[in-house]
């Protein structure tokens, strides 16, 4: 069993959409969970991680924890075509283990 | 600051060649990975270096691959002989130091552009 599993996707929405990323992970220890963020022939950058559980907001990027159910969310408000990019969950338990991404098209 | 920097940043070759490929870290920073990352699939550990030591080589395909971290800075990844399986883009990333987490903080890893290789 994957330590992280993410919706493949691909998504496609229009500008000023609400974009919902999702993933599920298997290990109720684990308590880093991390949002990267991958522009085409670019490495990951770190968008957003949290701690535990419960949720982090910054600017348009809301993330969510549900240890409860194991599952992990990025919301994206305000969608912008600058954010269409392939989004990658993470949890870290002394390493990165990576969902496989879901590429994510914003249309204007 | 300057980022992680890696070469080539594409390499084409044949199978059974072999294939070099070099990152340098963030100033400072004592921590370095090796990430593969096949397409539609997310970055997957290879090898991480803490200083000069090797920390995790567990997923590292010792049979082909090599690293090394000379100096604690610069590292190369090396795979002889290439296999067609091993198309994939090579990633490295660097971090202050490994594990220092807290509640409030996190040490991030901070990705390079990534090699991007394809066996023939």
């Amino acid at each position: 069993q994957k330590e992280v599993e993410q919706d493949p996707g691909p998504l496609s929405v229009p500008e000023g959409a609400i974009v919902s990323l999702n993933c599920t992970y298997s290990n109720s220890a684990f308590q880093y969970f991390m949002w990267y963020r991958q522009y085409s022939r670019k490495g990951p950058e770190l968008l957003m991680y949290t701690y535990s559980s419960g949720n982090k907001e910054d600017g348009r990027f809301t993330a969510q924890v549900d240890k409860s159910s194991k599952y992990i969310s990025l919301f994206i408000r305000d969608s912008q075509p600058s954010d269409s990019a392939t989004y990658l969950c993470a949890i870290d338990d002394y390493k990165l283990s990576f969902g496989a991404g879901t590429t994510v098209t914003v249309r204007a | 600051e300057a980022g992680v920097a890696q070469s080539p940043r594409y390499k084409i070759i044949e199978k059974r060649q072999s294939v070099a490929f070099w990152c340098n870290p963030i100033s400072g920073h004592a921590t370095l990975y090796w990430y593969q990352q096949i397409l539609g699939q997310g970055p997957k550990l290879l090898i991480q270096f803490q200083n000069n030591g090797v920390v995790d080589d567990s997923q590292l395909p010792k049979d082909r691959f090599s690293a090394e971290r000379l100096k604690g800075v610069d590292s190369t990844l090396k795979i002889q002989p290439a296999k067609l399986e091993d198309s994939a883009v090579y990633l490295c990333a660097s971090s202050q130091v490994a594990g220092g987490r807290g509640a409030k903080s996190y040490n991030e890893q901070f990705f390079g552009p990534g090699t991007r290789l394809t066996v023939l």
